[in-house]
């Protein structure tokens, strides 16, 4: 069956670029997460989504960051003026329920900012 | 702060032996928990959780997991491990009060010798 897609899965951008990260989540899931994952970490929460609503970005590490899921179904992470620091795993998830998540996630998207 | 803390970086374990790995956490009201486990270039897979009820709880793949409240613990054992179960794995806890805040443990790269 469709499980959580995302595009691209690699991206290289130069420093200083704007990149956009893609997640189709699975069709009729209410929640969405992203989530960004350092090499040799667990995932940390980005943002959550019930349906287009943008519930919690208390993780976003920045203003460079930004999210938006506008017909609450995909999801797009944008980047702008990638560092360094940007270059991580980023990883989206979606979950039928409102209040608990299991979350489904996608393959994820690898980050290089050179 | 909630936190989820899984001591062991890495563990080998022969095939058909069996595994335990452990997960400690620290959140201030019932805890959702979650188990997942990523293999190389995947997406997180769910293997198990628990909301509520009995606290041991079983999952996919002939993993189980018990919940114990006195210990902050909720470690993932399988009786015997096959040689796919190498991956790593992940306990996660969730969501913080008053967020939709999942958090995850730093991960246990769990190897399978022949």
């Amino acid at each position: 069956g469709a499980g959580v897609s995302q595009s691209p899965r690699y991206k290289v951008a130069k420093r200083g670029q704007d990149v956009a990260l893609r997640c189709d989540p699975i069709s009729g899931h209410v929640s969405l997460f992203w989530y960004q994952q350092a090499l040799g970490q667990g995932p940390e929460f980005l943002t959550y989504f019930q349906n287009e609503a943008q519930l919690d970005k208390s993780g976003l590490p920045s203003d460079r960051f930004f999210a938006e899921r506008p017909e609450g179904s995909v999801s797009t992470l944008k980047i702008q003026r990638t560092q360094q620091e940007d270059s991580a795993v980023y990883l989206c998830a979606s979950s039928l329920g409102r209040e608990i998540h299991e979350q489904y996630f996608g393959p994820g998207t690898r980050l290089t900012v050179t | 702060a909630q936190s989820v803390t899984q001591p062991d970086i890495h563990i080998t374990v022969s095939e058909g032996a069996s595994l335990e790995l452990r997960c400690n956490y620290s959140y201030g009201a019932t805890p959702y928990l979650f188990w997942y486990v990523q293999s190389p270039g995947q997406g997180l897979q769910l293997l198990l959780k628990y909301f509520s009820g009995d606290t041991l709880v079983q999952g996919i793949k002939g993993f189980e997991a018990e919940f114990k409240r006195s210990q902050s613990s909720f470690n993932l054992r399988k009786p015997s491990v096959h040689w796919s179960d190498a991956a790593e794995y992940f306990c996660a806890v969730g969501p913080d009060s008053g967020t939709y805040k999942y958090i995850f443990g730093t991960g246990t790269r769990l190897k399978v010798l022949a």
